[in-house]
């Protein structure tokens, strides 16, 4: 069954600061990988996704992910962070086109960030 | 272009009532599915809808439920609430499967009582 793992459950980072999310997952074949943010009160929205080709993504507000298989990884990064990136950043992976049951998503990392 | 819509955005229930949330899709996708959040679990997927038939089920009970009409708009149903029901249901639209991104709505929260 695949698996996603988010090990941070927490991040403090200061304003202007680098920001790296980690996000391993498990998976039996090529992954799509996926990571979304969520605001107090919201819905996801994507921040950017992996399907194939260049393992460096861009996505929006900044941000990039770096896949790696050797490393089961997909980590989520920003050089400089705004005080309104502060938000829950959920990693998640599938579907595939094989028929995954959904999007698997980790436990999120809640971001803080210090002025 | 329109967003995912949801409605209501909150509900509040008791014990053994059921209840019926609605999700209108982006316009032109056809594949909607349904995840529930709540602290302890985290995100998990209920069930996925397209063309109006079932194509994929998570792992909850029967009580849940959902079914999507032929303009792709989907809904979801619990029967028989329970507190541990009590949780942010999104909904999700897509053109298709597979690599088709999912795109979210606001949520329901639903509480129960």
């Amino acid at each position: 069954a695949q698996s996603v793992t988010q090990p941070d459950i927490h991040i403090t980072v200061s304003e202007g600061a680098s920001l790296e999310l980690r996000c391993n997952y498990s998976y039996g074949a090529t992954p799509y990988l996926f990571w979304y943010v969520q605001s107090p009160g919201q819905g996801l929205q994507l921040l950017l996704k992996y399907f194939s080709g260049d393992t460096l993504v861009q996505g929006i507000k900044g941000f990039e992910a770096e896949f790696k298989r050797s490393q089961s990884s997909f980590n989520l990064r920003k050089p400089s962070v705004h005080w309104s990136d502060a938000a829950e950043y959920f990693c998640a992976v599938g579907p595939s086109g094989g028929g995954a049951d959904g999007l698997t998503f980790g436990k999120g990392t809640h971001l803080i960030i210090q002025p | 272009k329109a967003g995912v819509t949801q409605t209501p955005r909150y509900l509040i229930k008791t014990r053994g009532q059921q209840v019926t949330l609605s999700c209108s899709p982006i316009s032109g996708h056809r594949s909607v599915s349904w995840y529930q959040q709540t602290p302890g679990q985290g995100l998990q997927f209920l069930f996925e809808y397209f063309s109006e038939t079932q194509r994929n089920k998570g792992n909850f009970p029967g009580r849940f439920s959902g079914r999507q009409f032929s303009n792709s708009r989907s809904e979801m149903n619990v029967s028989t609430l329970e507190l541990g029901d009590s949780a942010l249901y999104l909904c999700a639209s897509s053109l298709d499967r597979g690599e088709d991104t999912q795109y979210f709505g606001p949520g329901t929260r639903l509480t129960v009582l």
